[in-house]
């Protein structure tokens, strides 16, 4: 059984569309996090979520949006995707921030 | 706010050779430390933590760190490296207060038949 999912695991778009991943976890977690790992695997976190609820945003451009419809859930919605955004982007969890995070495979995004 | 320092970018050695991975840290109030492996194109996956207790800390495939408060150090070693080692390998710290987790940009192990 998967503990962190993530879909698609793959996306090539076009400048200037919007799309969305999908993260799932079944650890039963209170606290869910966004990071973005750029093509040298530098690591920067971009958004966390404790029981729904948006606890870090780190400076991200507002067309990256995340929601949050459960704990077990946190999407990531971006508009007008530019060349920057292509990078992988991981999902991962926790029970409290002190913990051990749990990390999805990885969504690959391709902005041409 | 805190940060971290891997020093090394690539770390290449030869098959059941030692290594150490160094990582130093900066941060003016207590810390829990990561290291964090990242297999090729799969997500990270802990390796092993320092939380409080014992300072040195180890994982099941045979790697230990030192945890190191007057040097700010948590450098990861392993007596003899395997082919299978081959990854990249991330150092992480967390403090107290509602700071998020901050990673080091990695070193990349590559072990040599």
């Amino acid at each position: 059984d998967t503990a962190v999912s993530q879909t698609p695991k793959y996306l090539v778009t076009q400048m200037g569309n919007d799309k969305s991943i999908k993260c799932e976890q079944n650890l039963g977690h209170d606290t869910m996090y966004w990071y973005k790992q750029d093509s040298k695997k530098f690591l920067k976190i971009m958004f966390s979520y404790n029981n729904k609820e948006l606890i870090i945003n780190e400076t991200v451009p507002n067309r990256f949006s995340p929601k949050s419809p459960d704990k077990a859930h946190l999407n990531l919605h971006i508009n007008s995707l530019e060349l920057g955004d292509s990078a992988v982007y991981f999902c991962a969890s926790s029970q409290h921030r002190s913990d051990t995070q749990y990390f999805g495979p990885g969504t690959r995004l391709t902005v041409l | 706010a805190q940060s971290v320092t891997q020093l090394d970018s690539q770390v290449p050695v030869f098959e059941e050779a030692p290594v150490e991975l160094r990582c130093n840290y900066s941060s003016s109030v207590s810390v829990y430390l990561f290291w964090y492996v990242q297999y090729p194109n799969q997500g990270l996956q802990l390796l092993l933590k320092y939380l409080s207790g014992s300072t040195l800390v180890e994982s099941i495939n045979g790697f230990e760190a030192e945890f190191n408060k007057s040097q700010t150090s948590f450098h990861l070693r392993k007596p003899s490296v395997h082919i299978s080692d081959t990854a990249e390998y991330f150092c992480a710290v967390i403090t107290s207060g509602n700071t998020p987790l901050v990673f080091g940009k990695g070193t990349r192990l590559s072990v040599i038949a």
